[in-house]
């Protein structure tokens, strides 16, 4: 099983601030199969970036995903109100599919 | 408009078999070649894959579950079903239903959710 460790647990930041995300693995990820999800309290999560850098239908560019190997990175450039949610990794490559623990993104 | 819908009880005694469905409206399960299956995310904490099912039948589960599970699909009735049985209140989750491309696909397509609760 990869085991996806998210970092920080929790990013206290204020609106226009820049948001960095991490997102580690226990193995190698390819990264055409790293995703990132928004989930907002009440709602289902939404698939913001997919093979790690291409965004989805819908997301902002101030959204961007880096990373490879073990090391994945979500950016947020400059927050925005609505951005304020939780943020999910998760790896699609193997038929276990894991997802990492999540890094709430709080209103300073 | 493509949707997914999860119905089933809000309440499930331990040790008894937990049923939810999934109903698909927008598109026919049996006419395009998708993968559908079940995420849950326990009050609080983060998600958990259960499993997946093809269009033709053939199904994927978390080798990590604990849980006795299966999942099956009613091209008749547009709709693909989740049974965990002997559930404790670990099980107590949101359960949602998702859509996939392939095996190595990501989640594009989620249900709400429906929240059930294993309590006597």
């Amino acid at each position: 099983e990869v085991v996806l460790t998210q970092s920080p647990a929790t990013l206290s930041l204020s609106p226009g601030e820049r948001a960095t995300l991490s997102c580690r693995a226990s193995q190698s990820v390819t990264s055409t199969f790293l995703g990132w999800y928004q989930q907002k309290p009440g709602q289902a999560p939404r698939l913001l970036i997919y093979g790690a850098s291409s965004r989805a239908t819908g997301t902002p560019d101030r959204f961007s995903g880096s990373g490879s190997g073990t090391d994945f990175t979500l950016t947020i450039s400059r927050l925005e109100a609505e951005d304020f949610a939780v943020y999910y990794c998760q790896q699609y490559e193997t038929s276990h599919w894991t997802f990492g623990q999540g890094t709430k993104v709080e209103m300073k | 408009q493509l949707q997914l819908q999860e119905s089933g009880p809000g309440l499930v005694k331990p040790s008894e078999t937990l049923s939810l469905t999934c109903s698909v409206s927008g598109v026919s399960i049996s006419s395009t070649s998708y993968y559908w299956g079940w995420v849950r995310q326990p009050p609080g904490k983060g998600l958990e894959w259960i499993g997946s099912i093809y269009f033709s039948g053939t199904t994927y589960y978390n080798p990590s579950f604990k849980s006795p599970v299966t999942i099956s699909v009613d091209t008749s009735r547009n709709h693909f079903s989740l049974q965990l049985s002997s559930v404790t209140a670990a099980d107590t989750a949101v359960y949602f239903c998702v859509r996939h491309r392939t095996v190595t696909s990501p989640l594009r397509l989620w249900g709400q959710g429906t929240l059930v609760t294993v309590s006597a």
